[in-house]
């Protein structure tokens, strides 16, 4: 079993649709969680950073954390055709032994909004 | 804004060829990762500096190698390219400190013939 479950869709919604992008975690040391947009040919950049259970929202983007459940979201309100991209949740346990961090991403989930 | 370069965005190498990947960031970060990026695997992790000099291997090391003289700099080296190190290679940096995001680069696309 992976450590963190992304569904890889892909997602197609029509524009000015609610998103919600969704990543199950087994490890409960995860402590620390972001959500990535990458665009095609382009490096992952650094959308939502969290790091405790409750709701942070920024513009159109609300990322969610249960960690009793071991669940993450990141919802997109007024989807526009340029949100379409691959969303990527990554999770950190912080610093611990030797892990100095690690980042455990997702498959990531490619979302498509269409006009 | 952060900002992390990597010197090609695309690159073709030969079979046993020896292949340097490098990697600048212009925010004084302390940690420096490699990534490779393919198809239903996502990302894992190859090697990450902690500072300059020092290094740990990651998840899939083999095959690889670093170095990082200069605190902005972080090279990964291919010591005799393969057809399944065919990838997109990914640098990303960030502050001291595991609770940190890291900021990635636009990768480097390498096919290996």
């Amino acid at each position: 079993q992976k450590e963190v479950e992304q569904d890889p869709g892909p997602l197609s919604v029509p524009e000015g649709a609610i998103v919600s992008l969704n990543c199950t975690y087994s490890n409960s040391a995860f402590q620390y969680f972001m959500w990535y947009r990458q665009y095609s040919r382009k490096g992952p950049e650094l959308l939502m950073y969290t790091y405790s259970s409750g709701n942070k929202e920024d513009g159109r983007f609300t990322a969610q954390v249960d960690k009793s459940s071991k669940y993450i979201s990141l919802f997109i309100r007024d989807s526009q055709p340029s949100d379409s991209a691959t969303y990527l949740c990554a999770m950190s346990a912080g610093a611990g032994g030797t892990s100095y961090g690690k980042l455990t991403f997702g498959q990531g989930t490619i979302l498509t909004v269409h006009p | 804004d952060v900002k992390v370069t990597q010197s090609s965005r695309y690159l073709v190498k030969r079979t046993g060829e020896k292949v340097f990947l490098e990697c600048v960031q212009d925010m004084d970060h302390e940690n420096m990762f490699w990534y490779r990026q393919d198809p239903g695997l996502g990302l894992r992790l190859i090697y990450f500096s902690y500072d300059v000099k020092m290094k740990e291997k990651g998840d899939i090391p083999e095959g690889y190698s670093v170095s990082r003289e200069k605190k902005e700099r972080f090279s990964l080296i291919l010591e005799s390219a393969s057809t399944n190190q065919t990838s997109m290679y990914l640098c990303a940096s960030r502050l001291l400190g595991a609770w940190q995001p890291q900021h990635f680069g636009d990768g480097t696309r390498l096919s290996i013939l």
